[in-house]
């Protein structure tokens, strides 16, 4: 079993529309959750930090359950702008708080 | 804030030649940097761990006589691709910074021929 596991996709939405991403993680000790937002052949960005009580950035709502150890994002009134890949990751066992492991993606589009 | 920054961000060249990439962090030290490789349509797969004036720890499947790691000094890490061939043609990229705070070189292009 992989790591970290996503949806590969595609979700393709109409602009406006809500729209949310579910990724489950093994290791049952990781300490660490992150949301990254790439863009076709470039970097990584990191959209948030993901946090146990939940937490809120704009558009941007992110979610752990520790107990069925996934993470989920949601993005409301989504925008054209949204389209991209969007990657979860996790912090791997044993490792120091830096060494994350990413899932293989989401990949949205957003139609107008 | 932090940037680290990444050269060359492409490269061609012939099957069996060499490649290096260097990583560089501008404005933070860097005692630990990751190399990850991405195929197309794939995620990121971390490859080795890069440790400032050690030896780089190495991802179990990934060769390390293959991947040459160095990270001689505290804003340098260099990941060397030793007698390239077209399976090892991807998207590579670096990420390093403080234990708050991480960010991603903008990555190297290789493509071999």
């Amino acid at each position: 079993r992989k790591e970290v596991e996503q949806d590969p996709g595609p979700f393709n939405v109409p602009e406006g529309a809500t729209v949310a991403f579910n990724c489950t993680y093994s290791n049952s000790a990781s300490q660490s959750f992150f949301w990254y937002r790439q863009d076709c052949r470039k970097e990584p960005k990191l959209l948030m930090s993901v946090y146990s009580s939940g937490n809120e950035d704009g558009r941007f709502t992110a979610q752990l359950n520790r107990a069925s150890q996934y993470i989920s994002l949601l993005i409301r009134d989504s925008k054209l702008s949204d389209s991209a890949t969007y990657l979860c990751a996790v912090n791997s066992l044993g490792s120091s708080a830096s060494k994350i492991i990413f899932g293989s993606g989401t990949r949205l589009s957003i139609r107008p | 804030g932090a940037v680290v920054s990444q050269h060359p961000s492409w490269v061609i060249c012939k099957s069996g030649t060499s490649v290096k990439i260097e990583c560089r962090s501008l404005d933070f030290q860097a005692t630990t940097m990751f190399w990850y490789r991405q195929f197309p349509k794939q995620s990121l797969m971390l490859m080795a761990t890069s440790n400032e004036g050690s030896k780089a720890t190495y991802e179990q499947g990934v060769e390390k006589d293959k991947f040459l790691i160095n990270h001689a000094s505290l804003t340098l890490s260099t990941l060397t691709v030793t007698s390239a061939h077209p399976e090892d043609s991807s998207f590579y990229i670096c990420r390093g910074g403080s234990s708050n705070e991480q960010f991603f070189g903008p990555g190297t292009r290789l493509t071999v021929l």
